[in-house]
Order: C-alpha cells, then sequence, then structure tokens
C-alpha cells in the first residue's frame, strides 16, 4: 500500500539555520504530495503542494520539489525562525482523495 | 473567507457512550473527509464524503461512521466508545482536488 516515510525528530535548529526534513514516498501511479504544517493546539496547515514530477513548490520561504526518480520530496528552508516551530507532516495522494501522512516531524528553533 | 468550523473543539466522554462530532466546510467546499490523529497511530483517514455519499472509507469498525447533508456540513458519529478512541479528530474540505483545508479539531478524550 501506500506509505510516506519521515526523518524522525525532533529536529533542533537555531535560528537562521538551513533546513532540510527528508520525506520519501511509496506509492501506485503518480501521486500529489504535500507538505503540511501543525502548531501546538491546532490542526494542519497546508504549507506547499506539487501535483507532478519535478514540480517544486513553495511557501514562506520553504520549498520542496517532487522528484520521481528518488520517490522523494525533501522539504527545505534556507533561514529558520523560532516562529517556524512546529510539527511537519509530508503526505501523498494518489487521486482516492484520501492524504496518507508521514508520522510528523518535531522542529524546535532556538534563539 | 471562513475557514473549516469544527464543534465542539474538547469533548470528554465515558467508556460506552457514543459521540457526534461536526464539521462545516469552507462555502463551495463540497468533499469532507475525517481524519484521526494519535500519538501512536499518527494520522489516519477515516471517510470522505461528497454530495452526501461516501466516496472512500478508511480502515476503521463499524462503530465509526459519518454523514454528510445537502449543505455540505459533515458529522461523524463514534458509538460504544473506548478508551483507545481518544484522539484529535479533524476534518478537511476540499473544491476539487486542489488541496484539502483543515479545521482545528475535536479532542475527544474517552474516561
Amino acid at each position: 500500500g501506500d506509505s510516506v516515510t519521515q526523518m524522525e525528530g525532533p529536529v533542533t535548529l537555531s535560528e537562521e539555520a538551513f533546513l532540510t526534513i527528508n520525506c520519501t514516498y511509496t506509492a501506485t501511479g503518480y501521486p500529489s504530495l504535500f507538505w503540511y504544517v501543525q502548531y501546538p493546539g491546532e490542526g494542519l496547515q497546508l504549507l506547499l503542494k506539487a501535483t507532478k514530477a519535478d514540480d517544486k513548490g513553495s511557501n514562506k520561504g520553504f520549498e520542496a520539489t517532487y522528484r520521481k526518480e528518488t520517490t522523494s520530496f525533501h522539504l527545505e528552508k534556507g533561514s529558520v525562525q523560532v516562529s517556524d516551530s512546529a510539527v511537519y507532516f509530508c503526505a501523498l495522494d494518489t487521486g482516492r482523495r484520501a492524504l496518507t501522512f508521514g508520522s510528523g516531524t518535531r522542529l524546535q528553533v532556538q534563539p | 473567507k471562513a475557514g473549516v468550523t469544527q464543534t465542539p473543539r474538547y469533548l470528554i466522554k465515558t467508556r460506552g457512550q457514543q459521540v457526534t462530532l461536526s464539521c462545516s466546510p469552507i462555502s463551495g467546499h463540497r468533499s469532507v473527509s475525517w481524519y484521526q490523529q494519535t500519538p501512536g497511530q499518527g494520522l489516519q483517514f477515516l471517510f470522505e464524503y461528497f454530495s452526501e455519499t461516501q466516496r472512500n472509507k478508511g480502515n476503521f469498525p463499524g462503530r465509526f461512521s459519518g454523514r454528510q447533508f445537502s449543505n455540505s456540513r459533515s458529522e461523524m458519529n463514534v458509538s460504544t466508545l473506548e478508551l483507545g478512541d481518544s484522539a484529535l479528530y479533524l476534518c478537511a474540505s476540499s473544491f476539487h482536488n486542489y488541496g484539502y483545508t483543515f479545521g482545528s479539531g475535536t479532542r475527544l478524550t474517552v474516561v
């Protein structure tokens, strides 16, 4: 079945450091890929998405490129802020209108 | 534009009872899906509705059910509650395949 694998957390960085959160997937067909962010006590917010190979999603300084050859969708940001501290979820949708999520990666950014 | 509204935000129920959670999607969104989030199992898909029809269902027991009304509002019901049903229940609405917008969730505690 479909699955998403994310790097284990927590990831602890200093402010202005470079961020990478790895995400790889297994799916039939050609899924759409998403990154969601969850702040404490809140639901999920869509951060960015990509619907086909080589697409790059970007938002608020975050970027991720859909790599079909490596089945990956790694999240990157050039300079993190304390306000980026949250849990990040990678997810896919193969068109069955059901998201498959990774286990989430907690990011802690220290001032 | 109002977001996805879930009520109530918090709920405490006793084992064996039943519970109904409500979700109002973004205006114009006809697809509503439900997810369960627990520390152990992560985010898991429950079911998805479109125009009052369930189109997809996750791997949950029959105690979990849902419905959608003609105004696209949706409810999910859990009967004969078990301690393991304690979770954050998230609702998401979607317009075609442009991504999913999540509500803040209902936190259910079963005692």
